[in-house]
């Protein structure tokens, strides 16, 4: 089964709007993370929402998780250009008292922002 | 702040040699991880190290991979013998205690020819 899964796949916006990404998943979970990559670059962390959470802001950052539908947003406040980028979100399904972290990634949304 | 560092960015190799791929993980983190990504795909699993072993690994990570923590800073991953389809951006990470967030390098662009 296909655990993080986003959408849209592609999403083209305007300087100033706010982007929306979402990622469903399938199997209960530790925490979600969510990732950015630019071009053919390494992967910088967002922000990690715990499975307890429901809510968590980080500067124009704002995410949420759903646990009884098994999904989370991203929402990007008054986007930038330098926000265009790839985004991914990511989540640890690790069972046990001691976590070993493994993650499991969704295929992406791909952030176009215009100036 | 602390990172998550790789050599080579960029390492082109000839089908059916070795490869190493070297990451210094954040120093006081204790799980480490390697992931790669083909061109174009998601991210995947490869394999998660603690305690100076080997705590999961994938279906992809087979008897050509291997991992190794030399001395305590360095976190490597060895490629025996590379084929075509091990082309690929692989990605170190590394993770405090609990469950914390992960820090991933910038990435090593393998091109196997």
């Amino acid at each position: 089964s296909q655990q993080g899964e986003e959408d849209p796949q592609a999403l083209s916006i305007q300087e100033g709007e706010n982007a929306t990404m979402n990622c469903s998943y399938k199997t209960s979970i530790n925490n979600l993370q969510w990732y950015r990559q630019n071009s053919g670059r390494g992967l910088v962390h967002l922000i990690l929402i715990r499975s307890n959470e429901r809510e968590k802001h980080s500067g124009r950052l704002r995410v949420t998780l759903d646990t009884s539908k098994k999904s989370s947003s991203l929402l990007i406040t008054a986007s930038r250009a330098a926000d265009t980028a790839s985004y991914f979100c990511a989540t640890d399904a690790s069972a046990g008292g001691t976590s070993y972290g493994k993650l499991t990634f969704g295929q992406g949304t791909i952030l176009t922002v215009h100036p | 702040e602390p990172e998550v560092t790789q050599t080579p960015s960029h390492q082109v190799t000839q089908m059916g040699q070795e490869v190493i791929l070297r990451c210094v993980p954040i120093s006081n983190h204790l799980y480490f991880y390697w992931y790669r990504q083909i061109l174009g795909q998601k991210v995947e699993f490869l394999v998660s190290f603690y305690n100076n072993e080997i705590s999961e690994k994938s279906e992809i990570f087979d008897d050509q991979f291997s991992v190794e923590r030399p001395d305590g800073s360095n976190f490597t991953l060895k490629i025996r013998s590379t084929k075509l389809e091990d082309s690929a951006m692989y990605f170190c990470a590394s993770k405090g205690p609990g469950y914390a967030e992960a820090f991933f390098g910038q990435g090593t662009r393998l091109t196997v020819v």
